[in-house]
């Protein structure tokens, strides 16, 4: 099946550093990425929605200048956590879909998922 | 704000009998789809049925779905403790993913 990695798998930064998270499709190609947050014991949240060649979108509540999100290419989306404080420290999920089929999106495959911790 | 609501929030049962999980929603969906996350890991789909369809099997997973009362059901059969995992049910409408709560299922060997 379709892979997604994500990396780093873990990462640890001090409070007002940034953080950059690369999500990246192995063996497909994906125009379309969605990065998630969840919180322990908490449901996933949609942060945005990364689209390749053009801006993201991003879910209500998001602060996009405080997540920023650049697909670069088919295969690669980035998540930068800026100035990160201790309240964002969280586990990031990234996730393609893998086809798109009259107008909507089927299965999607996640990525690992890359958990941050800011002291 | 999460669409979808699942129950129960927990469930422990003994190897060899069969969970099931709910979900509900608010609005309309294209389709619905059933994740697994074993701990600090990402997700694993399971299953996914359309809005046209009302039941689908999965070797010992089984998933129902009723639009008129817009919930949904995952049952898993004969369990195992490896099946020891939060389950999440998502909606996909708009083109996104909107995950329920979630169940933590705990099988007992």
């Amino acid at each position: 099946g379709a892979v997604v990695s994500q990396h780093p798998s873990w990462v640890i930064c001090k409070s007002g550093t940034s953080v950059k998270i690369e999500c990246r499709s192995l063996d497909f190609q994906a125009t379309t990425m969605f990065w998630y947050r969840q919180f322990p014991k908490q449901s996933l949240m949609l942060m945005a929605t990364s689209n390749e060649g053009s801006k993201a979108t991003y879910e209500q509540g998001v602060e996009k200048d405080k997540f920023l999100i650049n697909h670069a290419s088919l295969t690669l989306s980035t998540l930068t956590v800026t100035s990160a404080h201790p309240e964002d420290s969280s586990f990031y999920i990234c996730s393609a879909p893998t086809d798109l089929t009259s107008g909507h999106y089927n299965e999607q495959f996640f990525g690992p998922g890359t958990r941050l911790t800011v002291l | 704000s999460q669409q979808g609501e699942e129950d129960p929030q927990a469930l422990s049962i003994q190897e060899g009998e069969n969970a099931t999980m709910n979900c509900s929603y608010k609005t309309s969906i294209n389709n619905l789809q059933w994740y697994r996350q074993n701990s600090g890991r990402g997700l694993v789909h399971l299953i996914l049925i359309r809005s046209n369809e009302r039941e689908k099997h999965s070797g010992r997973l089984r998933v129902t779905l009723d639009t008129s009362k817009k919930s949904s059901s995952l049952l898993i059969t004969a369990s195992r403790a490896a099946d020891t995992a939060s389950y999440f049910c998502a909606k996909d409408s708009s083109y996104k993913l909107t995950f329920g709560s979630g169940t933590r299922l705990l099988v007992r060997p």
